[in-house]
C-alpha cells in the first residue's frame, strides 16, 4: 500500500550548497505536483509535471529552482545555491490525470544554515 | 489568479459538537474542490473531493457541499472527536494544474 513517497523527510543544507528532493508517486499514477508551505503561510503550487514533460511551471521561482520527473526513477526538485528563504516544507502530490484527486507526501522540511 | 480565503482562521469547541468550515474562492471556473487535514508535521490527507457538477460529497462523519457559483464550499463536520483535531485545508482545482490552497482553518477539538 505504497502511497506517495518523499525523501529525505528532513535535509540540512548550508547556503550556497545544493538541495535536491525526491519524490515517488503512487503506484499507477503519472502525473506530479510540487507544493512550497513556507512557515505561517499557506501551500504555493510550484510544478506540474508529467513523464518527462514539465506541464506547467508557472509557481516556480525563476532562478536556481528545477524540477523533473524522468521516464524511470523518482521526480526530483533541485534548487541550487540555497539561500535561507529556501528553508520550507515541500510537498509532492501525485494523480493518475489531470483534474483528479491528489494524494500528497509527508513532505520534505528543507533547513538551510 | 485564483484565492482562497477559509474562515475561521482557528476554532476551538467541546468534543460532540456539530460544526462548519467555511471556504470562498475568487475564480467559479473550478473543475473540482478537495478538503484535506493536515496534522503537524505531516502531509495532507485528502478527505472529499466534490467534481465542480456536484453539490455535495459525504464520507462518514464529513459532509461538503459547494456552490460554484458563488464561490463557496462549506465542510460540515457532525459530533466532533478529539481526534479530528487537525488544520483543515480547501483546494479548488483548474482541471489540469495545481491546486490553490487557503491558509486553512485550525481546528481544536477539546476531550
Amino acid at each position: 500500500n505504497a502511497g506517495v513517497m518523499q525523501n529525505p523527510r528532513h535535509l540540512v543544507r548550508r547556503r550556497g550548497q545544493e538541495a535536491r528532493l525526491r519524490c515517488s508517486p503512487m503506484k499507477g499514477h503519472s502525473h506530479v505536483y510540487w507544493y512550497r508551505q513556507l512557515p505561517e503561510e499557506g501551500l504555493k503550487f510550484m510544478v506540474y509535471l508529467q513523464k518527462e514533460n514539465i506541464i506547467d511551471e508557472s509557481g516556480m521561482p525563476k532562478e536556481r529552482f528545477s524540477a523533473e520527473f524522468p521516464k524511470e526513477g523518482p521526480s526530483i526538485l533541485r534548487i541550487q545555491q540555497v539561500v535561507r528563504g529556501d528553508s520550507a516544507a515541500y510537498f509532492c502530490a501525485s494523480s493518475d490525470g489531470g483534474g483528479q484527486p491528489q494524494h500528497f507526501g509527508d513532505g520534505t522540511r528543507l533547513s538551510i544554515l | 489568479k485564483q484565492e482562497v480565503t477559509q474562515i475561521p482562521a482557528a476554532l476551538s469547541v467541546p468534543e460532540g459538537e456539530n460544526l462548519v468550515l467555511n471556504c470562498s474562492f475568487t475564480d467559479s471556473a473550478i473543475y473540482n474542490l478537495q478538503w484535506f487535514r493536515q496534522d503537524p508535521g505531516k502531509g495532507l490527507t485528502s478527505l472529499l473531493l466534490i467534481q465542480s457538477s456536484q453539490r455535495e460529497q459525504t464520507s462518514g462523519r464529513l459532509n461538503a457541499s459547494l456552490d460554484k457559483s458563488s464561490g463557496r464550499s462549506t465542510l460540515y463536520i457532525a459530533a466532533s472527536q478529539p481526534g479530528d483535531s487537525a488544520t483543515y485545508l480547501c483546494a479548488p482545482g483548474g482541471g489540469a494544474d495545481g491546486l490553490t490552497f487557503g491558509k486553512g482553518t485550525h481546528l481544536i477539538i477539546q476531550p
